[in-house]
């Protein structure tokens, strides 16, 4: 079973331009999650998305935002892009709501000049 | 107070020796713990999965969760030079929007030959 896909792997930004992440979650998972990981922060959570709808939100502003599609293919953008958005952007799958037990996949390297 | 606490490290040992780490959380809430592994540049990869307390061994590892103390582990055995990641713990609730998984920093993980 081909595990979570996200594209594209490596993007180069500027401060004030838009971008958009995509994420093919495992063959069968309803819910994609969505996390930043940085080294001072660590790996936080941004949302999740079950069945198309958000069910859960983390603490970030409004410029981050997402959506799923019908098949489970996920996207997040970030808008207004800030210097400290520079991070790995992370997606996981699972069957269930919530992310216990989740695959996750290889992540976007975002850097904002 | 953090919702979960991890000594960062960075943890060396020699090829062959059993490593110990461990997590600390406040949050009773919590009800699946989890164990993750990250190769540089690299996304997570689900070690270990619990449900509330216990044991639960896979070949070298083993993972312990104490809710009463708090306190969750993850022992490597036989401990090989390929074990060399950042390993961080991750646990979540159910219900009221605690299905995200709240990690530790990591703690980075050295095995020399």
């Amino acid at each position: 079973k081909a595990g979570v896909t996200q594209t594209p792997r490596y993007l180069i930004k500027t401060r004030g331009q838009q971008v958009t992440l995509s994420c093919s979650p495992i063959s069968g998972h309803r819910s994609v999650s969505w996390y930043q990981q940085t080294p001072g922060q660590g790996l936080q959570f941004l949302f999740e998305y079950f069945s198309e709808t958000q069910r859960n939100k983390g603490n970030f502003p409004g410029r981050f935002s997402g959506r799923q599609f019908s098949n489970s293919r996920s996207e997040m953008n970030v808008s207004t892009l800030e210097l400290g958005d520079s991070a790995l952007y992370l997606c996981a799958s699972s069957a269930n709501i919530g992310a216990a037990g989740a695959g996750f996949g290889p992540g976007t390297r975002l850097t904002v000049l | 107070q953090k919702e979960v606490e991890q000594d960062p490290g960075p943890l060396s040992v020699p090829e062959g020796a059993i490593v110990s780490l461990n997590c600390t959380y406040s949050n009773s809430a919590f009800q699946y713990f989890m164990w993750y592994r990250q190769y540089s540049r690299k996304g997570p990869e689900l070690l270990m999965y619990t449900y509330s307390s216990g044991n639960k061994e896979d070949g070298r590892f083993t993972a312990q969760v104490d809710k009463s103390s708090k306190y969750i582990s993850l022992f490597i055995r036989d401990s090989q030079p390929s074990d060399s990641a950042t390993y961080l713990c991750a646990m979540s609730g159910w219900g009221g929007g605690s299905e995200k998984l709240v990690f530790g920093k990591g703690t980075k993980l050295t095995v020399n030959p």
